[in-house]
């Protein structure tokens, strides 16, 4: 099984609205990722935590915030955002590491995304 | 910077008809994935190249990756309306983080 389940699907929010997008995997992933995806564009990281401790933050204002209570879940935060911030947000796990006699190397599973939109 | 260029940007063909899609870069790679993402889906992973001159064949679909581990390619034979999508390819730049491509926006007519 290699499913990634997120909720909302959808989600349409004021620019003084508080949110919160979820992201779950049942894999044994000990890495999990959120992307943001703009129409037409490919996905941007924002975060990733390995092994439920925030490792990589690709300069995200500070309205994102990222929350992984435990090695199955994953929260993004959402406070004050803007409109420029609706976009398609996917979250994604990593295998572990597979080693085929060079480097190791992970494989990202993707969630179906969650739709957002700022008003 | 690492960037991955993807060619084409867009492509229409009929179905029946054989296609390759492009994956360039002037940085190594020690691993590169090929997706495939529906309209407001999640990009669905197809196959992982890890070896230098690697070639996997997923039944219409044959994925190469370069000698040098820069670049790849992905060639679709006979192509259907089911292949339809947006292609991306991405590349394993250090531990976790992935450098996703520009993209290639794949229409297959009936």
């Amino acid at each position: 099984d290699t499913e990634v389940t997120q909720t909302p699907k959808h989600l349409v929010m004021g620019m003084t609205n508080k949110k919160s997008l979820k992201c779950e995997q049942h894999m044994g992933h000990r890495a999990m990722y959120w992307y943001k995806q703009k129409a037409k564009k490919p996905p941007e990281l924002m975060f990733v935590y390995s092994y439920e401790k925030l490792s990589i933050n690709e300069s995200v204002p500070s309205r994102f915030s990222p929350e992984c209570p435990n090695s199955s879940l994953l929260n993004l935060h959402l406070h004050a955002l803007q409109p420029e911030d609706s976009a398609l947000y996917l979250c994604a796990s990593s295998s572990k590491p597979t080693t085929s006699g060079g480097p190791n190397y992970y494989e990202q599973y993707f969630g179906p995304g969650t739709r957002l939109t700022v008003t | 910077t690492q960037l991955l260029e993807q060619s084409p940007q867009f492509l229409s063909i009929q179905e029946g008809e054989n296609l390759t899609v492009y994956c360039n870069s002037s940085s190594v790679f020690s691993s590169l994935q090929w997706y495939r993402q529906e309209p407001g889906e999640g990009p669905v992973l197809l196959v992982t190249v890890v070896t230098g001159g690697e070639v996997k064949k997923l039944k219409r679909l044959t994925f190469q990756f370069g000698d040098a581990r820069k670049d790849s390619s992905l060639h679709i034979t006979a192509a259907q309306p089911g292949d339809t999508g947006l292609y991306l390819c991405a590349g394993a730049s250090g531990t976790y983080k992935y450098i996703f491509g520009t993209g290639t926006r794949l229409k297959v007519l009936a």
